[in-house]
């Protein structure tokens, strides 16, 4: 069975500076990997997806993420953060030919002025 | 597209009581998953349903149970309400005859048992 793990439950950073959310999985399959982003008293909203091909994924509001296979890891980096980006992230992962993705804990980010 | 929408967006129920929460998917969608997420934790699965049949199960009592209608749109019941079962419950609808695996979630609901 897949799990996933965040390694940090709470990332504090500066307006404009640079940030990486960690984020491992286990699994004994191919997986797809998935970054949500949850603003307070909202649902899920997908920012970026590995299914297949280049390692490194651009998604959404400027973020990106890379999958290491060897070292079943998919962080997500942003080069330079703004307030608005404050919210909780999670790291999810699903087996190939699954439609059910396991989530992380989250890691809630926190960008101050 | 209206995307994901689920109603009610808040309850309130008292302990003991029974619950349905509804769930739209999103347009051309034909598969609904259900996810219980307490306060600080990452969604729990709860329950697939594709083709009005429950595909897959989470680790979840069977006072939780669910149908899925012709038109793709989904029903979570909870019965005998715990307090423990007060959390943000997320509707996530994907495509699977395209095989198409992005979910795509709800507002949610928000339900407190007191």
């Amino acid at each position: 069975a897949q799990s996933v793990t965040q390694l940090d439950s709470q990332v504090p950073v500066f307006e404009e500076a640079p940030v990486e959310l960690r984020c491992n999985y286990s699994s004994s399959v191919s997986v797809y990997l998935f970054w949500y982003v949850q603003y307070p008293n909202q649902g899920l909203q997908l920012l970026l997806k590995y299914l297949s091909g280049s390692t490194l994924v651009k998604g959404i509001n400027g973020f990106e993420a890379e999958f290491n296979k060897s070292q079943t890891s998919f962080h997500l980096r942003k080069p330079s953060v703004h307030i608005s980006d404050t919210a909780e992230y999670f790291c999810a992962v699903s087996e190939g030919g699954s439609y059910i993705p396991t989530f992380g804990r989250g890691t809630s980010l926190i960008v101050h002025p | 597209d209206a995307g994901v929408t689920q109603s009610p967006t808040h309850l309130i129920k008292t302990r003991g009581q029974q619950v349905t929460l509804r769930c739209s998917p999103k347009s051309g969608h034909d598969t609904v998953s259900w996810y219980q997420q307490a306060l600080g934790q990452g969604p729990q699965f709860i329950f697939q349903y594709y083709e009005e049949e429950e595909r897959q199960r989470g680790n979840f009592p069977d006072r939780f149970s669910g149908h899925q209608f012709p038109n793709y749109s989904s029903e979570l019941n909870v019965n005998a309400l715990l307090l423990g079962d007060s959390a943000l419950y997320l509707c996530a609808s994907s495509d699977r005859r395209q095989g198409n695996t992005e979910a795509f979630f709800g507002q949610g609901t928000r339900l407190t048992v007191v």
